[in-house]
């Protein structure tokens, strides 16, 4: 069946600092990933997503890029803020079996400080 | 657009006291989902809708039913509640257009649920 193995948290940041927060994954299929976030006391929403091999998702300095070879969709940004300071679920969805079950990792905790 | 709303935000049960959570979506969307989530257990999946009128049980769910009887509505009932049933619960929804898996979920904000 399909799998996500994200991290373990939590990441402490400072403020400015370079974040990657890694993700794989395994599927039957043609997979699409996404990469979701979840802000203290609120629902999950998209951050970004790619659908085929090589796609690049990004979003508010956020990015992934999809690897088929490694099995991959590695979360990363330049330069975090304390507002970044959130839950980050990676996730895939599978035509397999013909349903659409999302697959969720078990979730990242980023902390950013000042 | 309200997108997914549900309602309430907050309950505290006794245990053996029943309830249902209600989902609303005004996107038209065909798939609807229910999760639960725990600490350090991520989101787990109780049960799932493909479209009005259909149900199917996810990963976890035993102790609720669901129900699907309009589109935009999707019920989560605890007929006898337990106090592992303290949660927070998500409900989803998703579009069913081109190649579904391409397109993501939409979440509503929670109902952090309590049993005593």
């Amino acid at each position: 069946g399909n799998s996500v193995t994200q991290m373990e948290g939590p990441v402490t940041l400072s403020e400015e600092a370079f974040l990657t927060i890694n993700c794989t994954y395994t599927a039957t299929g043609y997979p699409s990933l996404f990469w979701y976030v979840q802000y203290p006391g609120e629902g999950l929403q998209l951050l970004l997503k790619a659908t085929k091999a090589d796609d690049k998702g990004s979003n508010k300095g956020f990015e992934a890029t999809y690897r088929k070879e490694t099995t991959s969709f590695h979360l990363e940004k330049g330069s975090v803020q304390v507002s970044d300071s959130a839950v980050y679920f990676c996730a895939l969805s599978s035509t397999s079996g013909g349903s659409y079950i999302p697959t969720f990792g078990r979730g990242t905790s980023l902390i950013v400080h000042p | 657009n309200a997108g997914v709303t549900q309602t309430p935000k907050f309950r505290v049960l006794k245990t053996g006291q029943s309830m249902t959570l209600l989902c609303a979506q005004d996107m038209n969307h065909e798939y609807m989902y229910w999760y639960r989530q725990d600490p350090g257990m991520g989101l787990r999946l109780i049960h799932y809708s493909v479209g009005e009128g259909t149900t199917a049980k996810g990963e976890v769910p035993d102790g609720y039913n669901v129900s699907r009887l309009k589109k935009q509505n999707f019920l989560l009932g605890l007929e006898s509640a337990a106090p592992s049933q303290t949660s927070v619960y998500f409900c989803a929804s998703r579009p069913l257009t081109g190649f579904g898996s391409y397109n993501e979920q939409f979440f509503g904000p929670g109902t952090r649920l309590t049993v005593l």
